[in-house]
Order: structure tokens, then C-alpha cells, then sequence
């Protein structure tokens, strides 16, 4: 079985440019969820796409978008970088059909904008 | 909607001893609960969940929670720390029920275990 995977692992942008992250979902697993955990904070909910379609979004600015592709896999994309967007972004899948399921997580990506 | 308050950012034990890590938690609707661990520079690893069943749940590396709906709580233990389980964990809810997978966490506790 196949687990989470996310790249890069480090990314180090400036202010006002785009980045774009990648996940992979674990094998068997439909639905991606992404989360932003700044330094010192719990994880906080950015999006879930399911069916390729955003499905439930958090707290966050229309800047943050997503896309999921037919194999399941994912991307994250923030435009306009902030100081603020500095943090650990990880995804996690699940199967849309098991409420109960365990989210599994990538080992993150993590983002520095200067 | 969704809470989760873990009291202590910080808990200190020596290695052999209790490992009580509390977690309390908001709920409109039925909750299932998670306990993840976080190792430096790694994502998050599950620990144990309750969904239903068994309010005792038992989970990975010896650590176990307890299901308290009178006390809205869901604290994680581990008889006898070892070395190793010095990380970061979280507690988290998701609304049973909700198609939305939402999971809310805490701020995380930090476990430190001194030799």
C-alpha cells in the first residue's frame, strides 16, 4: 500500500509570487484534504476535493485554490504569497464513502516566503 | 461546529512515568475523535480514533483514550513513557454524520520525557 506523498518538501518564495503544491493519495483513497499548520498551531482545514471538485472549504481567501486529477492526486496553488502564508501545508486522503476513516497525511511541504 | 482544546502546550514527564495528555472537545453532533502524533519535520501520524463501539479505544506504540461524552473529553495515556514518544500531539474531532471530512484540530501538546 502505497502512502501519502507530497512535493517539494521545501520551498522558499518571496512575497507576491504563486506556488504550487503536489500530493499524491494513498492507493484505494478518493478524496484529498489539504491543511495549512503555521509554527506553534494545530492544523488548519484549506479545502477537500472529492470527484475532482472542491467539496467543503475553510476559513481561507479565493487565492488558495486546488485541483484534483482523475488518478485521485492533488495540487494546492496560492497566488499573491504573503508573509502569513509562511507554514507547513499537508494533505491527507480518505475514502469518500468511510465518514469514520482515518485521514492519512503526507509528510508536508514546507513553505518560507520572504 | 467543531472544537477541540487541549489544556498543557507543554507536558514534562520522566522516562517510566503516566503520560496523561488531556483533550476536551465541542460537538453539535456525534463526534469521532482522533489522536495524531507529529515527529520534528514530519506530517502527522494516526495514534487511535473512536467512532463508536468501545468508549476505551487502544492504539499504536501502547498508548490508549478514554470516550467521556459527559465530560466531552477524550484524553490520551500511556502507563509508562519511553524516550521515543517525545513529539507533538494533536487531538482532533470530525461531526459524524457530516459529508464534509473536516477534521478540527487542537493547538497540539508538546511531550517532553526526561531520562
Amino acid at each position: 500500500e502505497t502512502g501519502v506523498t507530497q512535493s517539494p518538501t521545501h520551498l522558499i518564495k518571496t512575497r507576491g509570487q504563486q506556488v504550487t503544491l503536489r500530493c499524491s493519495s494513498q492507493s484505494g483513497h478518493n478524496t484529498v484534504s489539504w491543511y495549512q499548520q503555521a509554527l506553534g498551531q494545530g492544523p488548519q482545514f484549506i479545502f477537500q476535493y472529492y470527484r475532482e471538485e472542491e467539496n467543503g472549504r475553510g476559513n481561507f481567501p479565493p487565492r488558495f485554490s486546488g485541483l484534483q486529477f482523475p488518478n485521485y492526486s492533488s495540487e494546492l496553488n496560492v497566488n499573491a504569497l504573503e508573509l502569513d502564508d509562511s507554514a507547513l501545508y499537508l494533505c491527507a486522503s480518505s475514502s469518500w464513502d468511510k465518514p469514520e476513516g482515518t485521514q492519512y497525511f503526507g509528510p508536508g511541504t514546507r513553505l518560507l516566503v520572504l | 461546529a467543531q472544537s477541540v482544546t487541549q489544556l498543557g502546550s507543554h507536558v514534562s514527564v520522566s522516562e517510566g512515568a503516566l503520560v496523561l495528555l488531556r483533550c476536551n472537545y465541542s460537538s453539535s453532533v456525534p463526534p469521532y475523535l482522533f489522536w495524531y502524533v507529529q515527529y520534528p519535520n514530519q506530517g502527522l501520524q494516526l495514534l487511535l480514533k473512536y467512532t463508536t463501539g468501545a468508549t476505551l479505544v487502544k492504539g499504536i506504540n501502547g498508548f490508549e483514550a478514554e470516550f467521556k461524552k459527559s465530560e466531552t473529553s477524550f484524553h490520551l495515556t500511556k502507563p509508562s513513557a519511553h524516550m521515543s514518544d517525545a513529539a507533538e500531539y494533536f487531538c482532533a474531532v470530525k461531526g459524524r454524520g457530516s459529508t464534509l471530512g473536516r477534521l478540527y484540530f487542537g493547538r497540539g501538546t508538546q511531550l517532553t520525557v526526561w531520562p
